[in-house]
């Protein structure tokens, strides 16, 4: 079965601080590893994707994570935080074996301070 | 990039009454569509995934009848939630994706939401 834990429920930065939101999935494929960041009522946006390409996966927003398989880990950065970027955001492995499910992350809520 | 539509943004209805949410892939085929469920302040869930011209393959849990999903055409996938009471309140959410079958590194594209209250 796959499965992803987000770390941390909460993470609050200073504006032009890094931002690390950490991500660890389990799967018994080579996963396809996703980020999406949702603002309040609004849907779900997607920064970047991992499918078994470059481990480091450029997004947008200057947003990138880090597939490490030694590690089950796909954490999420960006250099320095926008005020911008509050918001939730989804880790997402993909279920390999059908139609493309999508299993979700608890999610983290990003505060950003000025 | 690929844009998802979902109509209406919010729906306010009494008890007892049938609501229809829609969700349009404008500027691609979406062989799959998908419907999600979210609590306030918690993850997604998906109830349903919905393939063009088949019925839809509900999530454990997720009553059929009570949630009717359509799939008509390519771009356009529809959630009737029947006979709606307060405890169907909540935001739903539809993506679309280009990928079918074992195409799991397609991503979903999503759709705003409908927030849905029952009164």
């Amino acid at each position: 079965a796959q499965s992803v834990t987000q770390l941390d429920s909460h993470v609050s930065v200073s504006e032009g601080t890094p931002v690390l939101l950490r991500c660890n999935y389990s799967s018994s494929y080579s996963p396809s590893l996703f980020w999406y960041v949702q603002h309040p009522n609004k849907g779900l946006q997607l920064l970047l994707k991992y499918t078994s390409a470059a481990t480091l996966v450029k997004g947008i927003n200057g947003f990138e994570a880090e597939f490490k398989k030694s590690e089950t880990s796909f954490h999420l950065t960006k250099p320095s935080a926008h005020m911008s970027d509050a918001a939730e955001y989804f880790c997402v492995v993909s279920d390999q074996r059908g139609y493309n499910k999508l299993i979700f992350g608890a999610g983290t809520r990003l505060a950003v301070h000025p | 990039g690929a844009v998802v539509s979902q109509h209406p943004s919010r729906v306010i209805c009494k008890s007892g009454t049938s609501v229809k949410i829609e969700c349009r892939s404008l500027d691609f085929q979406a062989t799959t569509m998908f419907w999600y469920r979210q609590f306030p302040k918690k993850s997604l869930m998906l109830m349903a995934t919905s393939n063009e011209g088949s019925k839809a393959t509900y999530e454990q849990g997720v009553e059929k009848d009570k949630f009717l999903i359509n799939h008509a055409s390519l771009t356009l996938s529809t959630l009737t939630v029947t006979s709606a009471h307060p405890e169907d309140s909540s935001f739903y959410i539809c993506s679309a994706s280009h990928g079918g079958f074992l195409r799991s590194n397609q991503p979903q594209h999503f759709g705003d939401g409908t927030r849905l209250s029952i009164l």
